[in-house]
Order: structure tokens, then C-alpha cells, then sequence
């Protein structure tokens, strides 16, 4: 049972455009994480978020957690070809002995 | 820079053969691993969790005497793939958590490929 549904599952776009990436769970996580993956290459952090309604935000990329903690967005403003590879969220359940559970990825391709 | 090292990156192998695939911690010790298995287009599944010093627990449908898991070591874990079939080809990546809230720290995976 995958816990961590993510939409949209692919995504093509032009350079410049905006776009945003949603994870969404029936289940509370305490906290959760945002990774990119290139391929062949593991994948790298780039945010974890644990308070309910919290807002990051890394250049051109913002996070948000939702209010309940049970899903999360990703917004990426003026996509650049670099931003293409695979997003995963991730998250961790409390009592879970910090395992991390991994949504089900969204593939961007940010085109010329 | 990298905080582990996962080796070999890439390991072609006849069908029966047992593979090694080492993890290792460069800047931390790692008192928790996890190994995960990623197919094509797909997402991380993670197979089982180790502790420095203990058996590793293993995922719900993951066969530990298939998967042997070795965390001997702060520094190092092992996942041995015993007698690898082409089903087995697939996209090995671990990870490693210094404890408490630490993130984890993912390795470059492994990608094995059985004919």
C-alpha cells in the first residue's frame, strides 16, 4: 500500500513556466521531505518541513506542509531545463522508528 | 561533499551469482541504514532497516535469506543479493541516519543488472 500519492505523475514543460507538486496521505506524518533524484544518482534533500502549515522556501522553490500534516505542495517558480529529474516527497510516521516512506515521484522535464 | 559512499556503482552478473554491494559512512557514524530498491520509473521501496549490532528488520514481502543485510560496523553495511535472477535487476540505494531527527543520507546506488 503506498501511503504517499503524488500528482501529477509526469510533467513537461517549457522553461519559464510555473508548476506545482502535490503529496497527499489519509496519514499524519511528523514530519516530511522533499528530494530530487537524477538519473542513476541517488536522491538528494532538499527540504524537510515538520510543523503543520509551515512554508519554505529555496530560490525559485517553495514548500509548503498542509495544516494537518498529512499532505504537502511544492511550487516551483520560472522552471529552468536544470530543475528536470524525478521529485520524491517522503515521509515519517511518529513511532515509525524514522523510516521514511516515499511517495509515488512526479518526472519533470522543463524543455528549452 | 558526499557523506556515503556506496560501491560498486554498476555490477553486470550471470544468473546464480551472489553480489555484494557495500555502504559506506564518510562523515558520520551511522547508527541506522536502510537499503531501498527502486525499479524503472518507479519510486524508492524501502527492504529493511539496520542497527549497528542487531539483526536487520525487513519489510513486509522482502525475503532476508535472499537480501542478507550485514551492519557490522558504524561506518559500513553490506546487502548481499544470494543467487541474483534477472528478477532481481534493479536500482539499489542506502541510506544512513545518525539517530534522533538526524535526515538521512542517501548513497549513489547500485545498479545491478542479472542475465
Amino acid at each position: 500500500t503506498q501511503l504517499l500519492e503524488q500528482s501529477p505523475q509526469f510533467l513537461s514543460i517549457q522553461e519559464g513556466e510555473n508548476l506545482t507538486v502535490y503529496c497527499n496521505s489519509s496519514s499524519v506524518f511528523s514530519s516530511l521531505q522533499w528530494y530530487r533524484q537524477e538519473p542513476g544518482e541517488g536522491p538528494v534533500l532538499l527540504v524537510t518541513v515538520v510543523t503543520g502549515g509551515e512554508v519554505k522556501k529555496l530560490k525559485r522553490l517553495t514548500f509548503q506542509f498542509g495544516d494537518a500534516r498529512k499532505d504537502s505542495s511544492l511550487h516551483i517558480t520560472a522552471a529552468q531545463p536544470g530543475d528536470t529529474g524525478l521529485y520524491l516527497c517522503a515521509g515519517s510516521i511518529t513511532g515509525g522508528g524514522n523510516k521514511l516512506t516515499f511517495g509515488t515521484g512526479t518526472q519533470l522535464k522543463v524543455e528549452l | 561533499g558526499a557523506v556515503v559512499s556506496q560501491h560498486p556503482s554498476w555490477v553486470i552478473c550471470k544468473s546464480g551469482t551472489s553480489v555484494k554491494i557495500e555502504c559506506r559512512s564518510l562523515d558520520f557514524q551511522a547508527t541506522t541504514m536502510f537499503w531501498y530498491r527502486q525499479f524503472p520509473k518507479q519510486s524508492l521501496m524501502l527492504m529493511a532497516t539496520s542497527n549497528e549490532g542487531s539483526k536487520a528488520t525487513y519489510e513486509q514481502g522482502v525475503e532476508k535469506d535472499k537480501f542478507l543485510i550485514n551492519h557490522a560496523s558504524l561506518t559500513l553495511s553490506t546487502l548481499t543479493v544470494t543467487s541474483a535472477h534477472p528478477e532481481d535487476s534493479s536500482f539499489y540505494i542506502c541510506s544512513q541516519q545518525g539517530g534522533g531527527n538526524q535526515p538521512q543520507h542517501f548513497g549513489d546506488g547500485t545498479r545491478l543488472s542479472i542475465l
